[in-house]
């Protein structure tokens, strides 16, 4: 199975808010609400942000949130700051054990 | 805290087999309720999952690599390992192993080692 789409780069200006898009198929994103979304500065191990679509680990920022819609799945970025500017994986449960990452967006703060 | 630590050869021939081990500290691998799994990245590109362990030995991979990779456990030692046979340049990556804080598959990977670069070159 091929990885996750995702744009390969967003950008925001401090303060707006950004929305990365994750596009899977009927088999994984579309069938299971168990998607995830790791920040990875650069040289640094990616961390979780997002997990089952839309929570959030104790310790991450209310102004990062995920929702999915049919075989879409978004992470939004509000209230944009400098230390956003990293790279964002989404991932997948594809079924039969198997799992997918995306291909990751890198996102820019201007 | 719980706390991964990568460690093996960082320089590999083809055709050679990388053996890597993750070292888990602060916490029993055996004493709860979680996976630990192995994921990778070649240079500037993106993860990839390799595969996830329970610490009874119950093992799941990534369909493409599955002929080729190994993961086993140690609990008298608390750490896990990856082995990845006949390896090729398309190898090359950084390693993570990492905590996947549930039993099923709506959990996710929590902890993260620092990750280990391995380049295959002749």
């Amino acid at each position: 199975q091929s990885a996750l789409t995702q744009p390969p780069s967003a950008s925001g200006s401090p303060g707006q808010s950004v929305t990365i898009s994750c596009t899977g198929t009927r088999s994984d994103v579309g069938a299971y609400d168990y998607v995830s979304w790791y920040q990875q500065h650069p040289g640094k191990a990616p961390k979780l942000l997002i997990y089952k679509v839309t929570q959030r680990p104790s310790g991450v920022p209310d102004r990062f949130s995920g929702s999915k819609s049919a075989n879409t799945a978004s992470l939004t970025v509000s209230g944009l700051q400098a230390e956003d500017e990293a790279d964002y994986y989404c991932s997948s449960y594809a079924g039969g054990n198997n799992f997918l990452f995306g291909g990751g967006t890198n996102l820019t703060v201007l | 805290q719980l706390h991964l630590q990568e460690s093996g050869p960082g320089l590999l021939k083809p055709s050679e087999t990388l053996s890597l081990i993750c070292s888990v500290s602060g916490g029993s691998i055996d004493r709860s309720n979680y996976y630990w799994g192995w994921i990778r990245q070649p240079p500037g590109k993106g993860l990839e999952w390799i595969g996830n362990i329970f610490y009874i030995g119950s093992a799941y991979q990534n369909p493409s690599l599955k002929s080729r990779v190994t993961i086993s456990v140690d609990t008298s030692k608390n750490q896990f390992s990856l082995r990845l046979s006949s390896v090729t340049a398309a190898d090359t990556a950084v390693y993570y192993c990492a905590r996947w804080f549930g039993s099923s598959w709506e959990d996710a990977f929590d902890i993260w080692g620092q990750g280990t670069m391995v380049t295959v070159s002749s």
